[in-house]
């Protein structure tokens, strides 16, 4: 499979917790984007990669938030002290810079 | 970017042709006009996208009139693997960021 892979698929922590989501893009793509998504809502963009540096990152995304892309490769989301608010469905895409962008299956987050 | 509007749902029945319009008045001259579908628990997926004039592909067709201030995607007979959540977006020619309204929530019944 040539998609974007995300692990894990599922994740249910406790709130207080970090918590760490790994993407794969497509190999030949320099994009990588981050979405997060609730209930009814449509995707609201996190940040963006072009290789590995990080272009733009969105106010959603506090302090608590880090994101990764060490090698222009895979990249990593990793949440701190997650709270009951975090919870969503966080989006990986991957693109080649034009408005076509290719998305992962998603990582649904769960915080009790 | 320019805001969407778009209807929060439509109903459609199976064999059907849906037109879902789009509305983004304040588009600007280097911006397209991109659809993405979605369905339950998977990330959207990318359908159609143009500029001006008419669009088609095996998926869909895209009318945009020369004002470039709405937009229109038709689904050919519906079928009811068609139920999904359409986003109309408008994407700057270089790419980036992709800003999702609501979108319109089509239910095909048979």
């Amino acid at each position: 499979d040539t998609g974007v892979s995300q692990n894990p698929r599922h994740k249910i922590t406790k709130r207080g917790q970090n918590v760490t989501f790994r993407c794969d893009p497509i190999s030949e793509h320099n994009r990588l984007y981050w979405y997060r998504q609730t209930l009814g809502q449509g995707p609201e963009f996190l940040t963006y990669f072009q290789n590995e540096a990080q272009l733009e990152k969105s106010r959603l995304l506090s302090d608590r938030f880090s994101a990764e892309r060490p090698k222009g490769s895979f990249s990593t989301l990793e949440i701190q002290r997650t709270e009951q608010g975090d919870s969503a469905m966080y989006l990986c895409a991957s693109g080649t810079g034009l408005a076509e962008q290719y998305f992962g299956p998603g990582t649904r987050l769960t915080v009790t | 970017l320019a805001k969407t509007t778009q209807p929060i749902s439509m109903d459609s029945y199976e064999g059907q042709e849906v037109n879902i319009t789009c509305s983004h008045n304040n588009i600007a001259t280097n911006d397209y006009i991109t659809w993405y579908q979605q369905f339950p628990s998977q990330g959207p997926r990318f359908i159609i996208q143009g500029y001006k004039t008419k669009v088609t592909n095996e998926v869909a067709s895209l009318f945009i009139p020369a004002d470039r201030k709405s937009s229109t995607l038709s689904l050919p007979r519906v079928s009811l693997s068609d139920t999904a959540v359409y986003y109309c977006l408008v994407v700057a020619l270089q790419g980036g960021k992709l800003i999702f309204g609501q979108g319109t929530e089509l239910s095909v019944k048979p």
